[in-house]
């Protein structure tokens, strides 16, 4: 089955700096990459989304890159604020499937 | 806005015992599924359900069953608790599976604690 690797586990970052959390995933017929953010406490919120035959997503401060021939994706947060702080979660699926969770980023961002 | 809603919040059972978690989903969604959140192990799907009375293990299923005798309802049985089942439990719901690129919308979770 869908293998997803998640790096770094966690993350600390000034504010206004970026934040880059990266996956890789073993199933090249993949085709939908999710990512989840999670706040202290609360419960998991899709964030943004990529599907295969797209290379980059932007909303706002944040983006996703699919490269499909390396089989990894990444989340990039520009310019970022203390109420990013959370625990971010990629993920990935394909065809009628399920989806895989990585294992999780903690993003702090100090002020 | 689709609401996802869990029975309990915190539950505490003694090892041994019949546990019931319930999930409820008001937006008429198809699938819904159960996770397991566990610090450095992400979320792991327990079962997940693409209809009333259908079920279909995850990846971690050993220890647990599940029932859906109603579309916006699904149930986590834990048969006889033990205490490696301490966690987190997550309910989701989605009109579609994850492939069709459907969001799943989360409940707030149930935190077990098996002693």
């Amino acid at each position: 089955g869908e293998n997803v690797e998640q790096h770094p586990s966690t993350l600390s970052v000034q504010e206004g700096d970026s934040a880059v959390i990266k996956c890789t995933y073993s199933d090249s017929a993949s085709n939908y990459f999710p990512w989840y953010k999670q706040e202290l406490g609360k419960r998991p919120q899709l964030i943004i989304d990529i599907r295969s035959n797209v290379g980059e997503k932007k909303d706002q401060r944040i983006a996703v890159t699919l490269n499909k021939t390396a089989k990894h994706f990444s989340l990039h947060i520009t310019e970022t604020q203390p109420e990013d702080s959370a625990v971010y979660f990629c993920a990935a699926s394909k065809g009628y499937s399920t989806l895989t969770f990585g294992k999780g980023t903690m993003l702090l961002v100090s002020p | 806005d689709v609401k996802v809603t869990q029975s309990s919040r915190y539950l505490v059972k003694r090892t041994g015992e019949k546990v019931f978690l319930e999930c409820v989903q008001d937006m008429d969604h198809e699938n819904m599924f159960w996770y397991r959140q566990d610090p450095g192990l992400g979320l792991r799907l327990i079962y997940f359900s693409y209809d009333v009375k259908m079920k279909e293990k995850g990846d971690i299923p050993e220890g647990y069953s599940v029932s859906r005798e109603k579309k916006e309802r699904f149930s986590l049985i834990l048969e006889s608790a033990s205490t490696n089942q301490t966690s987190m439990y997550l309910c989701a719901s989605s009109i579609g599976l994850a492939g069709e690129g459907d969001t799943q919308y989360f409940g707030p979770g149930t935190r077990l604690t098996v002693l």
